[in-house]
C-alpha cells in the first residue's frame, strides 16, 4: 500500500541551528512529493514540492528538500532555524494528479532560544 | 495559489446534532477535497467532491455521516451528522492549484475546528 513515513514525532533544536526532517515514501513509482507546514491554529501552507528534474528543490521561508530515489526519501532541511519555524511539518505524496494526497504523521518542531 | 475560506472557523456542538461547514474558493476548481485532522493526528481524506456528481468517499467514511454538496465550481459544504465526541476534529477543505491535476499540489483552507460535547 502507498504510504508516507515521518520517523520523528518531535524534534527540538536551538535557534540558529540547522534542521533536517526526515520523510520516506512507499510507492510503486516516484510520486509527486510535498512538504507542508501547519502553525498553531492555522491551516496548511505548502513549503515546496518535487515532481521531477533537479533533486534539490528550494521552497519558501529558506527551506529546501532533497529527493533521493535510492533511499525513497525526501528530507526537509534548513541551515538556520528561527523561532518562528516552530510548527508541525507534514510530508505528503501523490502518485498522480488524479490520485489522493497521502500525508505522513507529521513532525512537531520546537525551537529553543 | 487559491484563496479558500471556511466557515465556521470553530464551533462547539452538542452530541447528536449536525453541523454544516462551508468552503468558498476564489476561483473555479474542478475537484474539491475534504480532510479530517483528529487531535494530534495527521490529515485523512474524507471525500473528493466534483461539481455535478456525487462525492467519492474514502474507506471508513460514508455519505450518511458526512454528506457533501457541490453546487458549483467555487463552493462546497460538508455536514457532520449526528455528532459524537469522536467527531471532534479539524475539518479542512482543499483544492488543486491553478494548473489543476497536472501540478499535483493542493491548497488548504484554515480549517474548521469542531468540539463535540
Amino acid at each position: 500500500a502507498q504510504s508516507v513515513t515521518q520517523p520523528d514525532i518531535h524534534i527540538t533544536v536551538s535557534e540558529g541551528a540547522s534542521l533536517e526532517l526526515r520523510c520516506n515514501y512507499s510507492y510503486g513509482a516516484t510520486p509527486y512529493l510535498f512538504w507542508y507546514v501547519q502553525s498553531p491554529g492555522q491551516g496548511l501552507q505548502l513549503l515546496l514540492k518535487y515532481f521531477s528534474g533537479d533533486t534539490l528543490v528550494q521552497g519558501i521561508k529558506g527551506f529546501e528538500a532533497e529527493f533521493k530515489r535510492s533511499q525513497s526519501s525526501f528530507n526537509l532541511r534548513k541551515p538556520s532555524v528561527h523561532w518562528s519555524d516552530a510548527a508541525e511539518y507534514f510530508c505528503a505524496a501523490r502518485s498522480g494528479g488524479y490520485n489522493k494526497l497521502i500525508f505522513g504523521a507529521g513532525t512537531r518542531l520546537a525551537v529553543h532560544p | 495559489s487559491a484563496v479558500i475560506s471556511q466557515k465556521p472557523s470553530r464551533d462547539i456542538c452538542q452530541r447528536g446534532t449536525s453541523l454544516t461547514i462551508q468552503c468558498q474558493v476564489d476561483s473555479q476548481v474542478t475537484m474539491m477535497f475534504w480532510y479530517r485532522q483528529q487531535p494530534g493526528q495527521s490529515l485523512t481524506l474524507i471525500a473528493t467532491a466534483n461539481q455535478g456528481s456525487e462525492a467519492t468517499y474514502e474507506s471508513g467514511f460514508v455519505i450518511d455521516k458526512f454528506p457533501i454538496s457541490r453546487p458549483n465550481l467555487t463552493f462546497s459544504t460538508l455536514t457532520v451528522s449526528n455528532m459524537s465526541p469522536e467527531d471532534s476534529s479539524i475539518y479542512l477543505c482543499s483544492v488543486e492549484g491553478a494548473g489543476g491535476p497536472r501540478t499535483g499540489e493542493l491548497f488548504f483552507g484554515e480549517g474548521s475546528r469542531l468540539t463535540v460535547l
